[in-house]
């Protein structure tokens, strides 16, 4: 089973700050199979991210993915009020599909 | 677009089966490449892929929780189902059940999540 590690644990920054998220795998990541969700807490996740690097669909174009392997990275240009929340990411490239803990970005 | 509800009890005693209930509206869970998983979430922890059942009727499952788990579809009604047994206080959690669209990219069980319930608490307790 592939287990996904996430940093920081909680991200402080203000609105318009650039967030950098990582997801480390502990083995590849077949394919680059990695997906991320933002979660507000109460709300189901929302898929931001697939295939590492492809927007979901209506996902504004501040939210980017890059990685392969085993490292992961989810940039949020600039954040926005709505854009405090849990970020998790996935993988689907071995089963069992995996999640991370997830990375919690609040308000400084 | 597709819209998915869970339905079922919120409490579930020890050792009986939780069950729960899926509902599609928006896309026939028969019609195309569509996967239709449960996924947990613990409370305050990370998410759990429970299992998936393709539009085909295949079902693939995780495998710690393989050996009790069940899911399936029910055509008529355009729902699909969770049941999970002998449960524990360690079932207790957020329910949700998601899909992913297969119908442009191929995904060959390979999932991720676009469109998920908003989830349902199932407590487990005597």
């Amino acid at each position: 089973e592939i287990v996904l590690t996430q940093s920081p644990g909680t991200l402080s920054l203000s609105p318009g700050e650039r967030a950098t998220l990582s997801c480390r795998a502990s083995q590849t990541v077949s394919n680059s199979y990695l997906a991320w969700y933002q979660q507000i807490p109460g709300q189901a996740p929302r898929l931001l991210i697939y295939g590492a690097s492809s927007r979901a669909t209506g996902i504004p174009d501040r939210f980017s993915g890059s990685g392969s392997g085993t490292d992961f990275t989810l940039t949020i240009s600039r954040l926005e009020p709505e854009d405090f929340a849990v970020y998790s990411c996935q993988q689907y490239g071995s089963s069992p599909f995996t999640f991370g803990p997830g990375t919690k970005v609040d308000i400084k | 677009q597709v819209q998915l509800q869970e339905s079922g009890p919120g409490l579930a005693k020890p050792s009986q089966t939780l069950s729960l209930t899926c509902t599609v509206s928006g896309g026939s869970i028969s019609s195309g490449a569509y996967y239709w998983s449960w996924i947990r979430q613990h409370p305050g922890q990370g998410l759990e892929w429970i299992g998936y059942i393709y539009s085909s009727g295949s079902t693939y499952y995780n495998p710690s929780l393989k050996s009790r788990v069940t899911i399936s579809a029910d055509t008529s009604t355009n729902q699909f189902s969770l049941k999970l047994s002998s449960v524990t206080a360690a079932d207790t959690a957020v329910y949700y059940c998601a899909s992913t669209d297969c119908s442009r990219i191929a995904c060959y069980g390979y999932v991720w999540f676009d469109h998920w319930g908003q989830g349902t608490l199932v407590t487990v307790s005597s």
